[in-house]
């Protein structure tokens, strides 16, 4: 089956500093990712959707700056959340897709962000 | 707004017995419907329910796709300890389309 890689699984930083996490397809081309929060014991919720070569689309309520995703190769978008605050913390999940009629899409591991 | 709602929010039984979890779902475009069990980390994919495959099976999991009433069920038989974990469904429009996801069902087994 398809693999999506994301890194790192678990980060800690300071509030104000900014983290980076990306999320690879490793043996599939996906001009769409997607990107998610999860909040504990709440469902996945889509931040945005990054097109390859284009500008992500953000979900309502979604900060575009805060939040900021680069899809600059088919199997690379990495989200950046700049001035990270304690209330960012949270599990970030990435998800690719191949194109395939069905929706089905694969998921990185996701990525626990603690700010502290 | 697509909508996918899924229930209970959360279940308590025995090892042993059986299990039936629902979702049903309001879309604009529907082209899949996805059940995902999440443990600790990323969610692992169960089954995938199309307009062409209504129904799948695996082991001691089943699942039905009902498109006239928009819902779906997972069933689990002779639940382990093992199979505790919160049980995601989401639908797809297919192609570029994101998936929605419910709020899931928190799955406890007690032995």
């Amino acid at each position: 089956g398809a693999v999506v890689s994301q890194h790192p699984s678990w980060v800690i930083c300071k509030s104000g500093t900014s983290v980076k996490i990306e999320c690879r397809s490793l043996d599939f081309q996906a001009t769409t990712m997607f990107w998610y929060r999860q909040f504990p014991k709440q469902s996945l919720m889509l931040m945005a959707t990054s097109n390859e070569g284009s500008k992500a689309t953000y979900e309502q309520g979604v900060e575009k700056d805060k939040f900021l995703i680069n899809h600059a190769s088919l199997t690379l978008s990495t989200l950046t959340v700049t001035s990270a605050h304690p209330e960012d913390s949270s599990f970030y999940i990435c998800s690719a897709s191949p194109g395939l009629d069905t929706g089905e899409l694969f998921f990185g591991e996701g990525s626990r962000l603690t700010v502290l | 707004e697509d909508k996918v709602v899924q229930s209970p929010l959360s279940l308590v039984v025995h090892e042993g017995d059986t299990v039936t979890l629902n979702c049903s779902y309001e879309v604009t475009n529907f082209r899949s419907l996805l059940w995902y069990k999440q443990e600790k980390k990323a969610p692992t994919f169960l089954f995938m329910l199309t307009s062409s495959g209504i129904e799948k099976k695996s082991g001691r999991l089943s699942s039905i796709l009902d498109k006239k009433e928009l819902s779906s069920i997972l069933n689990i038989t002779a639940t382990q300890t093992g199979d505790s974990a919160i049980y995601l469904c989401a639908v797809g429009g297919g192609g570029a389309d994101g998936l929605t996801f419910g709020k899931g069902t928190h799955l406890i087994i007690q032995p």
